[in-house]
């Protein structure tokens, strides 16, 4: 079982609506958990960092479910610039020495 | 201020030959990371460097794989000798720990990779 699941998509996603995803984790024990946005052949650049339950920054909205150990991404009000790979990332450490571990990536494209 | 630069951008060699990847991380970031993305897979750390020290090098997938950090500023990744195996896209990346509100915080930065071929 890989340590950071995500469904692959394509979200096929019409301009201007919502699109959520998740991912899920399965070590307990990590800490920090981030969103990158990937464009083809690219390189991750950070969207989100999520530390605690959650955090918003504009249109995208991450949810953190430490219970169910799932993280969410939200994109309202989705732009043709969204069109991307969505990399969800965890570390098991917040500071020092937080190696990264990639999930797969979801596609996401916003069409007219 | 400038990003998390690499060079070359493609490389493209034949087994057995050598190749030395370069990275140039953001000026004052104590933490180097190099990770690897090879066709169809997920991207996968490689190792860690905390100044000129080797924090983490779990991921290196074996001694054909050598990576330095003289002097604590850039690094270089060499595959010697290259196999066929060894194609993929290597990352850089780059933090500096920071503290907020009595937490310490880290976020990496990635340069744009270096597309590496083994024909």
């Amino acid at each position: 079982r890989k340590e950071v699941e995500q469904d692959p998509g394509p979200f096929n996603v019409p301009e201007g609506a919502t699109v959520a995803f998740n991912c899920t984790y399965s070590n307990s024990a990590s800490q920090s958990f981030f969103w990158y946005r990937q464009d083809c052949r690219k390189e991750p650049k950070l969207l989100m960092s999520v530390y605690s339950s959650g955090n918003e920054d504009g249109r995208f909205t991450a949810q953190l479910n430490r219970a169910s150990q799932y993280i969410s991404l939200l994109i309202r009000d989705s732009k043709l610039s969204d069109s991307a790979t969505y990399l969800c990332v965890v570390s098991r450490e917040k500071a020092a020495g937080n190696k990264l571990t990639f999930g797969g990536g979801t596609r996401v494209l916003v069409k007219p | 201020e400038a990003g998390v630069t690499q060079f070359p951008s493609h490389s493209v060699i034949e087994k057995g030959q050598t190749v030395t990847l370069r990275c140039d991380p953001i000026s004052g970031h104590d933490n180097l990371y190099w990770y690897r993305r090879v066709m169809g897979k997920e991207i996968k750390f490689l190792l860690h460097f905390v100044k000129e020290s080797k924090q983490d090098e779990s991921g290196m997938p074996n001694n054909r794989f050598l990576a330095e950090r003289t002097g604590g500023t850039y690094s270089t990744l060499k595959v010697q000798p290259a196999e066929l195996e060894d194609s993929g896209v290597y990352f850089c990346a780059s933090s500096q720990d920071r503290w907020e509100s009595g937490s310490q915080y880290n976020e990496q930065f990635f340069g744009p990779g270096t597309r590496l071929t083994v024909l």
